[in-house]
């Protein structure tokens, strides 16, 4: 059973540039989420989709961090623009749904700002 | 605001020891419980998940869990340089609640 992925692995960009993250989650899952992991800290929630519909996106910065999942499986992250303090791997997990089933992490984007 | 406390460490534990990582968690209503291992560098991988009160083993983990005071902890038997890493738990209530998970305690396992 193939994994969550999720593309770039890395990227470097300046303050005040847009990035976008892509993530296809694990194939029937039908949660997915969208963590920020600041080194040295534990994964922090940014949003929570169940389908195609949002159910928890209350610590995401909505002014200049928005995500959707069109059709309930893929899902893009954006950020625009970006801080230096966003520095952080972004990661996308999925689950069969929410709740009490476990969550299964992608490898993660690390994103630089500078 | 739904709370996980771990100590950030490090654990240091001679190789083939007992290594002991706890967690408390603030909401009394958490239903499921997770261990997640972290390597540096790496994603979380999921190794062990609690429901119900008591203990459960999987090989060199056993899982502990007491709701009535709000701790769940990981016990690593026969521990290995190789479980050295980050260990993240995570809680969760029931129905469409997400993931909240602590900081995560680092463990390191001494040859």
């Amino acid at each position: 059973e193939a994994g969550v992925a999720q593309s770039p692995r890395y990227k470097i960009i300046e303050k005040r540039q847009s990035v976008a993250f892509w993530c296809n989650p694990i194939s029937g899952h039908a949660t997915l989420y969208w963590y920020q992991q600041i080194l040295g800290q534990g994964p922090k929630l940014l949003i929570q989709f169940q389908n195609n519909g949002v159910v928890d996106d209350s610590q995401l910065p909505k002014d200049r961090f928005s995500a959707e999942r069109l059709k309930g499986v893929d899902s893009t992250l954006k950020i625009q623009p970006a801080k230096l303090e966003d520095s952080a791997v972004y990661l996308c997990a999925s689950s069969l749904n929410t709740g009490s089933t476990e969550a299964f992490f992608g490898q993660g984007t690390r994103l630089t700002v500078v | 605001q739904k709370e996980v406390e771990q100590n950030s460490g490090p654990l240091s534990v001679p190789e083939g020891a007992i290594a002991s990582l706890n967690c408390t968690y603030s909401d009394r209503g958490s239903q499921s419980f997770f261990w997640y291992r972290q390597y540096s560098g790496k994603s979380p991988e999921l190794i062990m998940f609690i429901y119900s009160n008591g203990d459960k083993e999987d090989g060199r983990f056993t899982a502990q869990l007491n709701k009535a005071s709000q701790y769940v902890s990981l016990l690593i038997r026969d521990s290995q340089p190789s479980d050295s890493a980050t260990y993240l738990c995570a809680v969760t209530s029931s129905g469409n609640t997400p993931l909240v998970f602590g900081k995560g305690t680092r463990l390191s396992v001494i040859a």
